[in-house]
């Protein structure tokens, strides 16, 4: 068990262009999330799949976002048209039940 | 909708002195409660979590909370801190059992300084 994994661990990018992060779960979890950590702030949840399945989105997720979780493994969050106020930390969870086990998050910086 | 409240934004502390932690929650269904940490430019782990039984609940490097329903609480506790203690805290709520989907509702965090 290796663990959550995030990458990339930072991305620094210019207004206007498209990012995409992935998520590497723990193997066994059929539950995966994204949150969204403002500097200061609480994480904020994003959306939650159960295997392959979205089953919420957060009204934080502008119509720029999408997020995939295809054969229930990995997820990728693509924002399109990035813009300053999309600077933050982007952090990946997953769980089988109750406890969720994070990822060291992708922090975005948008200039 | 569930919410948390951390009534302390920063909490200095002297080396081996005692620290608590105050979190308030609101939910209409009963909830799992959870404290997690944050050390700088990482992820979250978990100290400890509450999901039903004893209300004093112990977790990794000393910590213990205490849930009170009565006063919507989970107030977090270690009788004596290290340096390495120095870190964000947060507080976190779910009414998964409910909803189902488990997703959890933060608090704003509580900065710990810890000085020699």
């Amino acid at each position: 068990d290796t663990g959550v994994s995030q990458d990339p661990r930072h991305k620094i990018t210019k207004r206007g262009q498209n990012v995409t992060f992935r998520c590497d779960p723990i193997s066994e979890h059929n539950r995966l999330y994204w949150y969204r950590q403002t500097l200061g702030q609480g994480p904020e949840f994003l959306t939650y799949f159960q295997n392959e399945a979205q089953l919420e989105k957060s009204r934080l997720l502008s119509d720029r976002f999408s997020a995939e979780r295809p054969k229930g493994s990995f997820s990728t969050l693509e924002i399109q048209r990035t813009e300053q106020g999309d600077s933050a930390m982007y952090l990946c969870a997953s769980s089988s039940i109750v406890e969720a086990f994070f990822g060291q998050g992708t922090r975005l910086t948008v200039v | 909708a569930q919410s948390v409240t951390q009534l302390d934004s920063q909490v200095p502390v002297f080396e081996e002195a005692p620290v608590e932690l105050r979190c308030n929650y609101s939910s209409s269904v009963s909830v799992y409660l959870f404290w997690y940490v944050q050390y700088p430019n990482q992820g979250l782990q978990l100290l400890l979590k509450y999901l039903s039984g004893s209300t004093l609940v112990k977790g990794i490097n000393g910590f213990e909370a205490e849930f009170n329903k009565s006063q919507t609480s989970f107030h977090l506790r270690k009788p004596s801190v290290h340096i390495s203690d120095t870190a964000e805290y947060f507080c976190a709520v779910t009414v998964g059992a409910f909803s189902n989907d488990y997703k959890l509702s933060f608090g704003a965090g509580t900065t710990v300084t810890v000085r020699a």
